[in-house]
């Protein structure tokens, strides 16, 4: 069955504009989480969104904003871009059974975000 | 404050011997550990994961030990085969029934060698 598909796979923004990145989680997956990966900080959590409802949220600024649809896929938007925005983003979605719970999240390739 | 740590930022071992690599967390509320292996552009793949009831998993060449007392996991890999080459990195949850919310450690590059 098809994984996590995430669009675009690169995005070249300038300072100050704002983007959206789009994630379509695996089939039947309620629960889509978003990662940034930088080299200097790693893989930090963003948000996590489960039946359209913001479930959790990291510590990132008020610039950083997602949602979810009722088909379960998700986007996240960035304004005011910084330099510092630059990074690899990742999506991730889970089922929610009881019978998945051994399982872990199945992540998306991600979209490279370069601000210039 | 890093609650999950990988203080060791590369590990080289030869193919067919086994690669451990180490883990360690503050978080004593932590419920569930992940191990995911991380190749260039690409997102981790999900190798094995263990909840805290628990003090090993085994998939396959993958086991995961998990030390409770100490704060500490780790991962072997037996053998190793030049495949597994890659970022390796640990992750915590609090609640993983409910909650996305993963903290990952800051990763282990993992070299075998032929």
């Amino acid at each position: 069955k098809a994984g996590v598909t995430q669009t675009p796979r690169y995005l070249i923004k300038t300072r100050g504009q704002q983007v959206t990145l789009s994630c379509s989680p695996i089939s039947g997956h309620r629960s889509v989480s978003w990662y940034q990966q930088t080299p200097g900080q790693g893989l930090q959590f963003l948000f996590e969104y489960f039946s359209e409802t913001q479930r959790n949220k990291g510590n990132f600024p008020g610039r950083f904003s997602g949602r979810q649809f009722s088909n379960s896929r998700s986007e996240m938007n960035v304004s005011t871009l910084e330099l510092g925005d630059s990074a690899l983003y990742l999506c991730a979605s889970r089922a929610e059974r009881t019978d998945s719970y051994p399982y872990g999240y199945t992540f998306g390739s991600g979209t490279r975000l370069t601000v210039v | 404050d890093q609650q999950v740590k990988q203080n060791s930022p590369s590990l080289s071992v030869q193919e067919g011997r086994i690669s451990i690599l180490n883990c360690d967390y503050t978080n004593s509320m932590f419920d569930y550990f992940l191990w995911y292996k991380k190749y260039p552009a690409e997102g981790p793949t999900f190798l094995i994961s263990i909840s805290s009831i628990k003090d090993k998993n085994e998939d396959g060449r993958f086991t995961v030990f998990l030390n409770k007392s100490a704060k500490h996991l780790s991962l072997h890999i037996v053998p190793s085969q030049p495949g597994d080459s890659a970022v390796y990195f640990c992750a915590a949850s609090v609640h993983y029934l409910y909650t996305g919310k993963l903290i990952f450690g800051q990763g282990t590059t993992l070299q075998v060698k032929p």
